[in-house]
């Protein structure tokens, strides 16, 4: 069956720690992006991708990072500049045009 | 940022009752809106994609409608039950391939 996976399903993070989430899509879709979740709020952009090696910034990409070098693959930095790192993570790919996204099942970042 | 609004931001119904919640988006540069249902322990599930002024679109109960001039969208479900509790996003398409999502209308259909 073709889609998202995102792993892994929870994340713990120490002060000052890096850690890394990953998103894979088997559709053959060019865009994948990334977004946040907090309570109370909408989803909001952190960084999206329309092509292999290149990605764009979203409307929250302070203290994240991101990469592009296979189609399949679109993996989150969070760094340890990102202040406020305890959230949801949903990834999501597009095929283009008009057409809908697909989601994977999400991250929950928590910090220790 | 758009400014994609949706209301009310949380509602309960009962099964069986009809309900209608609203997405507002800007009117300007018109390119597409998502309907989106995500329920709980799941990932969002696209529901419809509406891309002309005065589309229609149903699927079993739930229809939507779209307003691009005045820069508004419909969502209705008729006879609500129990597995419509979901929470329904709307997102609107623009430039550059992004999308702009509301805060989502919370729909709790009590038995």
């Amino acid at each position: 069956d073709g889609g998202i996976t995102q792993s892994p399903k929870y994340l713990f993070r120490k002060e000052g720690q890096n850690v890394t989430l990953s998103c894979e899509q088997n559709l053959n879709h060019d865009a994948m992006y990334w977004y946040r979740q907090d309570p109370g709020q909408g989803l909001r952009l952190i960084y999206y991708s329309q092509i292999v090696n290149d990605f764009q910034k979203g409307d929250i990409a302070e203290g994240y990072s991101v990469s592009r070098e296979k189609k399949e693959s679109f993996p989150l930095t969070v760094t340890s500049a990102q202040k406020n790192p305890t959230a949801f993570y949903l990834c999501a790919s597009r095929l283009g045009g008009y057409q809908p996204q697909h989601f994977g099942d999400g991250t929950r970042l928590s910090i220790l | 940022i758009l400014n994609v609004e949706q209301s009310p931001q949380s509602l309960h119904v009962q099964e069986g009752d009809s309900t209608n919640f609203t997405c507002s988006f800007p009117s300007s540069n018109f390119y597409a809106l998502h309907w989106y249902r995500w329920e709980t322990a799941k990932s969002p599930e696209a529901l419809f994609v509406m891309t002309l002024n005065g589309d229609e679109k149903k699927k079993g109960r739930i229809s939507a409608t779209l307003n691009t001039k005045e820069g508004y969208s419909y969502l209705y479900i008729k006879g609500s039950q129990p597995e419509d509790s979901a929470t329904y996003l709307c997102a609107f398409l623009y430039g550059n391939n992004r999308l702009a999502f509301g805060k989502g209308n919370q729909v709790v259909v009590i038995p």
